[in-house]
This record gives structure tokens, sequence and C-alpha cells, in this order.
């Protein structure tokens, strides 16, 4: 079964200190590893995919890179804006769901 | 280009009722995914549609069902509804086969009393 771990559960940092989130992944013949922006109550925003291990993509201060094992996205410099929940997602085989992690909760407080 | 668009926004029912919950895809997007986020479980998916044919269905029980309209457009039913199905039904988008991506749309929260 696909499983998808994301830590931490809960991350605060300052405006101006740059982290990393893990995304740890079981997909048997991953066909894409996702990251997902999502604020409360509202639908997931799209913000990578990522298809094999050594890609890395960039917008603004968020980087995605993929291993065999994991995903990390990278946040440099965050400001208050770039607090959210970040879900990590990924789909496997024939199979087109997405299995998604419970969310890494970022506060970035100024 | 416009989203992906869902509605109603929210949704009121209670216990034993039945729910519609509607989805609208991206233009040119063919198949349509529903997932169902309940307080501390994260997504859980739910339905895959795609050509009017439904491909996968995630491990929910057949009170959940749905279709896929010619426009790609689509509807999920949930019957007998139970207290536990409070939660935000999110629908999703993509091109089909050929983009792994999915746009999510805004949702539909759902509260059963």
């Amino acid at each position: 079964e696909d499983q998808v771990t994301q830590s931490p559960e809960a991350l605060r940092l300052q405006e101006g200190e740059s982290s990393s989130l893990n995304c740890s992944y079981t997909v048997s013949g991953l066909r894409g590893l996702f990251w997902y922006r999502q604020d409360p109550g509202k639908g997931p925003e799209f913000l990578f995919t990522l298809y094999s291990a050594g890609e890395e993509k960039e917008k603004e201060r968020l980087k995605a890179t993929l291993t065999k094992k994991e995903s990390f996205l990278h946040i440099t410099a965050p400001k208050p804006e770039d607090s959210a929940t970040y879900l990590c997602a990924a789909s496997g085989g024939s199979n087109y769901k997405l299995t998604f992690g419970k969310g890494t909760l970022l506060t970035v407080n100024p | 280009e416009a989203g992906v668009t869902q509605s109603p926004t929210h949704l009121i029912k209670t216990r034993g009722q039945q729910a519609t919950l509607r989805c609208s895809p991206i233009s040119g997007h063919t198949s349509v995914y529903w997932y169902q986020q309940a307080l501390g479980l994260g997504l859980q998916f739910l339905l895959w549609y795609d050509e009017g044919e439904e491909r996968n269905r995630g491990n929910f029980p057949p009170r959940f069902s749905g279709r896929q309209f010619p426009n790609y457009s689509s509807e999920l039913n949930v019957n007998a509804l139970e207290l536990e199905d409070s939660a935000l039904y999110l629908c999703a988008s993509s091109l089909g086969t050929a983009q792994d991506t999915q746009y999510f749309g805004p949702g539909t929260r759902l509260t059963v009393l």
C-alpha cells in the first residue's frame, strides 16, 4: 500500500529563517511526487510536480527536490504570507489517485 | 483561464439524508477526482472519473457514488448521511492519463447534523 509521511507536523519560523520540510514516500513505481499549499478552509494550491530522483524545481522562495525515498521542500527567507499547510502527495503505477501525507503546518512570524 | 469550480460552497444536512455535490473541471481536462478531507485525517481519495467512466475508487462504502457527464463535469452523491461524513469534499481535475498533475477546486464543506 502506498504511504506518504511528512515531518515535522508543525514548524514555526521567524521571518527570514530558512528551513526544510520532509516528505518520505513508499510508492510502487512512482509516477510523480507533488507539493501543494493549502490555506485554512480552501482547496490545495498546486506548487510542484517532480518525476525522477535528482530533479529540482523552484518557485520564488520555494525549492523542491526529490530522491528515491524522500522529497524536501526548502523555504528560503520565508515571509509571513508563506504561512500555510504544505501537503506532499504521490501517485504510483497505473493508479492515478494521489496518496497524501498529513501535511506540515508552517507558521512564519514577523 | 477558469479553475476548478465546485458547488455548493456549504451544505448542511441531517443524518440519513442524501447530499449531492457538483464539480466543473478546468476546460480541456477529462479526468475528475474526488477527495474527502475530514478533520485530522488528511485528504483521502474517493473516486476517479475519466472520459465518463469510473476508473478507481477508494476505501469508502457504496453509499458514496458519483458520475461524470459528457461535458466532463461531475457529481458526487452521498446517501444515508452519517455524522462522520462531515468534511471538506474536494474535487480535482487533470488532463486525463496524459498528465499527472491534479488541480483542486475550493471544496464543498458538508456538515451532517
